[in-house]
């Protein structure tokens, strides 16, 4: 069974740099086809595709916040890491970590979500 | 790129059907064979239920069917049921990003 689970600060100033870590459990990151990545959803919202990484390293990124993101992977530790930089309020949302495979491009698995305010 | 467009919302009575429709242009949901939907139960997770455009993951009902034409994705529930109101998203791959709809809320009357 595949499970992610989300950490990181539950508050953030404006201007501040978020990072959230994304920790794996029944799937290896370094499996051939695996895909790790981090969709939002602010309060009573849509939700909002933001970053995925691959096994192999690709790294795709919302266009939209491009500039502003980075994702990695540690695969001895099992984690992705999202950082966000220059926070706004508008970034207020539950950021969810989301697997997917390659070759259907759905999310097939989702952590239960941390929900990040971002506040001065 | 452009959010996908759902219709807000949609209603049905228990056991009837309802068709939530997706669209998006040539450049996602008409380009790839890669539209997926979520159902969003009041206060929980997403959770996949069509992938591929029209293929049911491993536990997801039967009720769930999803079909495709053109530039126009489309998830119907059949046989309705009070456990079915709840947001529903679709989502498509369009290259680097992927994009979802903005979410259409089933109410079951």
């Amino acid at each position: 069974q595949i499970t992610l689970k989300e950490s990181g600060p539950a508050l953030v100033k404006p201007t501040q740099t978020l990072t959230l870590t994304c920790t794996l459990s029944g799937l290896s990151l370094r499996t051939s086809g695996v895909g790790v990545g981090w969709i939002r959803q602010p309060p009573g919202k849509a939700l909002e595709w933001v970053s995925l990484i691959y096994w192999n390293g690709d790294e795709r990124y919302s266009p939209s916040l491009r500039n502003r993101l980075t994702i990695t992977k540690d695969t001895s530790k099992n984690q992705v890491v999202l950082t966000m930089t220059n926070m706004d309020p508008v970034d207020t949302a539950t950021y969810y970590c989301v697997y997917s495979y390659v070759s259907d491009a759905s999310f097939d698995s989702w952590g239960q979500g941390t929900l990040v305010t971002v506040s001065s | 790129q452009s959010a996908l467009t759902q219709p807000a919302s949609v209603s049905g009575s228990p056991g009837q059907s309802v068709t939530i429709s997706c669209t998006g242009t040539s450049s996602d949901v008409g380009r790839f064979d890669l539209v997926s939907w979520y159902q969003q139960l009041p206060g929980k997770v997403p959770k996949l239920i069509i992938y591929e455009d029209n293929k049911r993951p491993s536990g997801a009902s039967l009720r769930f069917s999803g079909s495709k034409s053109g530039n126009t994705a489309s998830l119907t529930i059949s046989g309705l049921r009070a456990e079915d109101e709840a947001d529903y998203y679709c989502c498509s791959y369009a290259g680097t990003p992927w994009v979802f709809g903005g979410g259409t809320k089933l109410t079951v009357l």
